[in-house]
């Protein structure tokens, strides 16, 4: 399986710029997608191919990578972009990132 | 609007069995690949099974770990997709996705998910 790695949480301010980061064990090329949990509820869809925003997804978030690093950056940060967010590709079966939680200052 | 909802949830004995359901509307589900997905209590997300559609004679495929004890399956007349899990552990804990899955830039995507159905597996 393609492991997934990334940083367990983080905290910023609002109005900052946050990355956040995570790297396969293997390259997965472009195929890795982002995902935001909020306590409760189901993940919903940000970004998918490293770097295409999914429809109705705010211009604050983007994607880049390809490989085995890549980056979710939010700039900048609101207050309702306290969540949890995941990683997952698709190039080979697929597998998720542990979950990078990020908690507002 | 995308609708998918999952239901058959609940509490079962470890060495039992449980089959989850998930329905849903709003698009053509007859085009779609569909998953399941997990995630145990505080714990990440964990890729259980997938079903394709009719022009890929419903293949499915499934997580290594899980093999064996479950199966997926779809009614494309009632746009439905089931999961039967067996051989119950209480590490199967955990709140069961349905997704849909989207070709998007070559890459099949996660697009939608449903509530979730939540699986307690305890004596």
């Amino acid at each position: 399986d393609t492991v997934l790695t990334q940083s367990p949480a983080l905290a910023v301010s609002p109005g900052e710029r946050v990355t956040i980061s995570c790297r396969a064990s293997e390259s997965v090329s472009t195929g890795m997608h982002w995902y935001q949990q909020k306590p409760g509820q189901q993940p919903k869809l940000l970004i998918y191919g490293a770097s295409n925003l999914e429809s109705g997804v705010p211009a604050r978030f983007s994607g880049s990578g390809s490989g085995t690093d890549f980056t979710l950056t939010i700039d900048p940060v609101e207050a309702d972009d306290t969540a949890t967010y995941f990683c997952q590709q698709s190039w080979n079966d697929p597998t998720f990132g542990g979950g990078t939680k990020l908690e507002l200052k | 609007e995308v609708q998918i909802l999952e239901t058959g949830g609940g509490l079962v004995k470890p060495g039992g069995s449980l089959r989850l359901s998930c329905a849903t509307s709003g698009f053509n589900f007859n085009d779609y690949f569909m998953n399941w997905v997990r995630q145990a209590p505080g714990k990440g997300l964990e890729w259980v099974a997938q079903i394709r559609n009719k022009n890929y004679n419903y293949a499915t495929y499934y997580a290594e770990s899980l093999e064996g004890r479950v199966t997926i399956s779809r009614d494309d007349s009632k746009s439905s997709v089931y999961l039967q899990v067996s051989s119950l552990r209480a590490e199967d804990t955990a709140i069961y996705y349905c997704t849909r899955e989207a070709l998007k830039q070559l890459y099949g995507v996660m697009d939608a998910w449903g509530q979730g159905a939540s699986v307690t597996v305890s004596s």
